[in-house]
């Protein structure tokens, strides 16, 4: 069975300062990694996915993550964060080819002046 | 284009009454899925249609749970009698295929319901 690891429940950062969200993940096959983010009474949205290929992925609003199969990880990173990124971001999983995502618990990040 | 869309956006209600829950998916999506968050834990998946069909319902957590997709178009959740485990917020999604490495998922706002 998958499951997927997001260590840090809460981030707090200062605005410009990078940030670095931690995702570990289990499955014993072939899997897509995804980052969604979710702001403010709003609805989950796609930050970015790896499928195969690069294992630095890019994504909107500046994000980046990095496949690491050795380490079973794919953490999100951005070198400079706004006001505005702060909000909870999910880590997903699915088998490759497959359709239902498994969750992480979530990371709310939380940007401060 | 519109989104996926969820009604309604909170629901609060006492324990061992009933509520629908009501997702329209986006135009042309034939995947339907429903998704649940429990305060401070994950997100879980529920279930997932394909058209009118009930393609994988492993998630359902138990028989007070009852969705519909009747049509193939917008779907129904329906819990009754509810518990108060059954807190959370309800996410419904859709989709164009079934394969997430080609056809991304979109969310709706969710359904935020409270069991008192």
């Amino acid at each position: 069975a998958q499951s997927v690891t997001q260590l840090d429940s809460q981030v707090p950062v200062f605005e410009e300062a990078p940030v670095e969200l931690r995702c570990n993940y289990s499955s014993s096959v072939s899997v897509y990694l995804f980052w969604y983010v979710q702001y403010p009474n709003q609805g989950l949205q796609l930050l970015l996915k790896y499928l195969s290929g690069s294992t630095l992925v890019k994504g909107i609003n500046g994000f980046e993550a990095e496949f690491n199969k050795s380490q079973t990880s794919f953490h999100l990173r951005k070198p400079s964060v706004h006001i505005s990124d702060t909000a909870e971001y999910f880590c997903a999983v699915s088998d490759a080819g497959y359709s239902t995502l498994t969750f992480g618990k979530g990371t709310m990040l939380l940007v401060s002046p | 284009e519109a989104g996926v869309t969820q009604f309604p956006s909170h629901s609060v209600i006492e324990k061992g009454q009933t509520v629908t829950l009501r997702c329209d998916p986006i135009s042309g999506h034939d995947n339907l899925y429903w998704y649940r968050r429990v305060m401070g834990k994950e997100i879980k998946f529920l279930l997932h249609f394909v058209k009118e069909s009930k393609q994988d319902e492993s998630g359902m957590p138990n028989n007070r749970f009852l969705a519909e997709r009747t049509g193939g178009t917008y779907s129904t959740l329906k819990v009754q009698p509810a518990e108060l485990e059954d807190s959370g917020v309800y996410f419904c999604a859709s989709s164009f295929t079934w394969d997430r490495g080609n056809s991304p998922l979109h969310f709706g706002n969710g359904t935020r319901l409270t069991v008192t």
